[in-house]
């Protein structure tokens, strides 16, 4: 069965920093593009970044491009999410997803909360 | 950026009656390798997405077939043939040809 699993969600000030985590299991995690995506409370869903199955190719929403790093570590199955300069608008719960275009299985995310 | 337009985006439906959902995108969503990358999603209360419908018109395993999705080049529709309780939630269209849109949901509740 084909799990996603994230965590690293917590209450952070403006400014500073997160890593989120996604742990993978039930399928061969190295053969498979990966993505984030997050959704602010009570708002729709916004693509954040994907990442190719070696971590060689990589893109980034505009909404985050140079505050944000995705990762991963194959023989960890594990994907990563650093977040730097963290803003309010940034709050919102973060998933972790399988495939390119597909987008066949998420995660059950993980709360980010940017507030002062 | 492609633009994914959902129609209605509150829908009340009677249970046992069908339910129709419209995405429209800005391009045409059929890739260079024939492919036409839109799939549909259902958010249930408190739920991660769970996705329905890929490329256009293929349902995932496990999917009830009162669900079906068609359309092409930028007109698209998810079909519920006879919405029942558990099909309260929100419905998102995503197209992946042009890098990755949403939609803005169509929140379908029981009248």
């Amino acid at each position: 069965e084909v799990q996603l699993v994230e965590s690293g969600g917590d209450l952070v000030q403006p400014g500073g920093s997160l890593r989120l985590s996604c742990a993978a299991s039930g399928f061969t995690f190295s053969s498979f593009e990966m993505n984030w995506v997050r959704q602010a409370p009570g708002k729709g869903l916004e693509w954040v970044s994907y990442i190719d199955r070696s971590g060689t190719t990589i893109f980034y929403a505009d909404s985050v491009r140079g505050r944000f790093t995705i990762s991963r570590d194959n023989a960890k199955n594990s994907l990563y999410l650093q977040m730097n300069s963290l803003r309010v608008e940034d709050t919102a719960v973060y998933y972790c997803v399988r495939a390119a275009s597909l987008f066949d299985y998420w995660g059950q995310g993980t709360l980010v909360t940017v507030s002062s | 950026d492609v633009v994914m337009t959902q129609s209605p985006l509150s829908l009340p439906v009677t249970l046992g009656q069908p339910a129709s959902i419209s995405c429209r995108s800005s391009q045409s969503l059929v890739y260079s390798d024939g492919n036409t990358y839109l799939n549909w999603f259902q958010q249930r209360p408190g739920q991660s997405p769970r996705r329905l419908i890929y490329l256009v018109s293929n349902r995932d395993s496990g999917v009830p077939d009162r669900f079906s999705g068609s359309g092409s080049g930028t007109d698209f529709t998810l079909r519920i043939s006879r919405v029942e309780a558990e099909d309260v939630g929100v419905y998102y269209c995503m197209q992946g040809t042009h890098w990755i849109t949403f939609g803005q949901g169509t929140r379908l509740e029981i009248k």
